[in-house]
């Protein structure tokens, strides 16, 4: 399995409050993503990164902010927690992109659960 | 209409038994496409990449039909562990490699 951990596993917090998850990985990968995932609506892209300090929008963005300051962590903050952000989410990493056949190796997710 | 679509299932099947999951993407220009298996509360992994002449690794056959834009995947021999949700996820160029997930097939292995 690839070396991908996340942290927290679990977490319950409160509306309003910050919250960040921590995707470490071991890889030495250079793309990183966060996704989510909700009931009927399949894996969605919340944002992703190139390279140390390079990241960009996915397409359900509006309410996180990720930094990147080392190849082996990429983190997601929800700056001010809504319960619509109540999902599982997963971090993934891939060594390769554009070339047609890239793998994503997920983490273990982390359940949130925005009360 | 979603970029990538599957029916939810789920699909109940007897051990030994063939089943057929379908996927279809609206998007032409799709450039990869892969099929991935999710346990239950488990992450996502890869199954296969699907290739235009059609592609098989024991058990499992990926076909991908480009004209119709479908994938398709053949579980022969149903095994329980064969129990998950299978994801069809289809790859194409934007301003990043954007690879969209398609919500899934939940597969139901019955002794």
């Amino acid at each position: 399995d690839a070396g991908i951990t996340q942290s927290p596993r679990h977490k319950v917090t409160e509306t309003g409050t910050p919250v960040t998850l921590r995707c470490h990985q071991t890889e030495n990968h250079r793309y990183m993503y966060w996704y989510r995932q909700d009931p009927g609506h399949g894996l969605r892209l919340i944002h992703y990164s190139y390279g140390v300090k390079d990241t960009d929008k996915g397409e359900v963005s509006d309410g996180y902010s990720v930094s990147r300051s080392k190849t082996e962590d990429f983190l997601l903050t929800l700056e001010s927690a809504t319960s619509s952000q109540t999902s599982v989410y997963f971090c993934a990493i891939s060594d390769q992109q554009g070339l047609g056949q890239e793998t994503q190796y997920f983490g273990p997710g982390t359940r949130l659960l925005v009360l | 209409r979603k970029e990538v679509e599957q029916d939810p299932g789920p699909f109940n099947v007897p051990e030994g038994a063939t089943v057929a999951f379908n996927c279809t993407y609206s998007n032409s220009a799709s450039q990869s496409f892969f099929w991935y298996r999710q346990d239950c509360r488990k992450e996502p992994k890869l199954l296969m990449s699907v290739y235009s002449s059609g592609n098989e690794d024991g058990r499992f056959t990926a076909q991908l039909n480009r004209a119709s834009q479908y994938i398709s995947l053949l579980i022969r021999d149903s095994k329980l562990s064969d129990s998950a949700t299978y994801l069809c996820v289809v790859n194409h160029k934007t301003s990043y490699d954007k690879v969209i997930f398609g919500p899934g097939t939940s597969l139901s292995v019955i002794p």
